[in-house]
């Protein structure tokens, strides 16, 4: 079965430090994109950023709101995506979620986790 | 605020055909593709339309999406209760060079 499944969530103090796991199955993560979605409590989604493939020179791209806060990175050889959050506030409060980006379908997000929680606050 | 603007509600009977619209700029929607996707919720997205009006493979054909100029729509005909949930637009946008989301569509089915 294709799928991902996010972990690491957590409580955490503002200005803290948390880093979220996204394990793939089924398929290679080496092959696509991989984003990060998140959706504050009772609010829509928001994009935090995207990791590109080796073959696409493994480059990332991410949100205003969390550059130089948070960054992507990814293990192929545990097919596994990362997020590391740093200096973190309490607007990071939110459901993370992973999210293959489907080559065939033009990128959009075809294959999403269950998402995991942070909760920012003293 | 989103770049994207969606309405924040929107409703129809069984058997009816709804659409909710999504409205951007030159720097996303006209020259990008659009997506949607739906989400129940307490459920994780999922997508609906890619390429601004292709449905993936298991997507009924109920679903349908359009785009012109600097706008977006979703049709969905023949709503069923199980159409209830809460629908996103978003497209790539070149100014912020990144993604971008509808604040997204709470659809009811009366």
């Amino acid at each position: 079965e294709v799928q991902v499944v996010e972990s690491g969530g957590g409580l955490v103090q503002p200005g803290g430090s948390l880093r979220l796991s996204c394990e793939a199955s089924g398929f290679s993560i080496s092959d696509h994109y991989m984003d990060w979605v998140r959706q504050a409590p009772g609010k829509g989604l928001e994009w935090v950023g995207r990791a590109r493939n080796k073959p696409n020179s493994l480059t990332t791209d991410y949100a205003a709101s969390v550059k130089d806060r948070f960054t992507i990175s990814r293990d192929d050889s545990r097919n596994s995506l990362y997020l590391q959050m740093n200096s973190l506030r309490t607007e990071d409060t939110a459901v993370y979620y992973c999210a293959r980006n489907a080559e065939h379908y033009y990128y959009g997000l075809d294959v999403w986790g269950q998402g995991t929680t942070v909760t920012v606050s003293s | 605020q989103s770049l994207l603007t969606q309405p924040p509600s929107a409703s129809g009977t069984p058997g009816q055909r709804v659409t909710i619209s999504c409205s951007g700029s030159s720097s996303n929607i006209e020259n990008k593709y659009v997506y949607w996707y739906q989400q129940v919720p307490g459920t994780a997205p999922k997508l609906l339309i890619y390429r601004s009006n292709l449905r993936p493979s298991g997507v009924p054909d109920r679903f349908s999406g359009s785009k012109s100029g600097t706008s977006a729509s979703l049709a969905i005909s023949g709503l069923r209760s199980e159409d209830e949930a809460d629908y996103y637009c978003a497209a790539w946008d070149d100014s912020l060079s990144g993604r971008v989301f509808g604040g997204g569509t709470k659809l009811t089915v009366l």
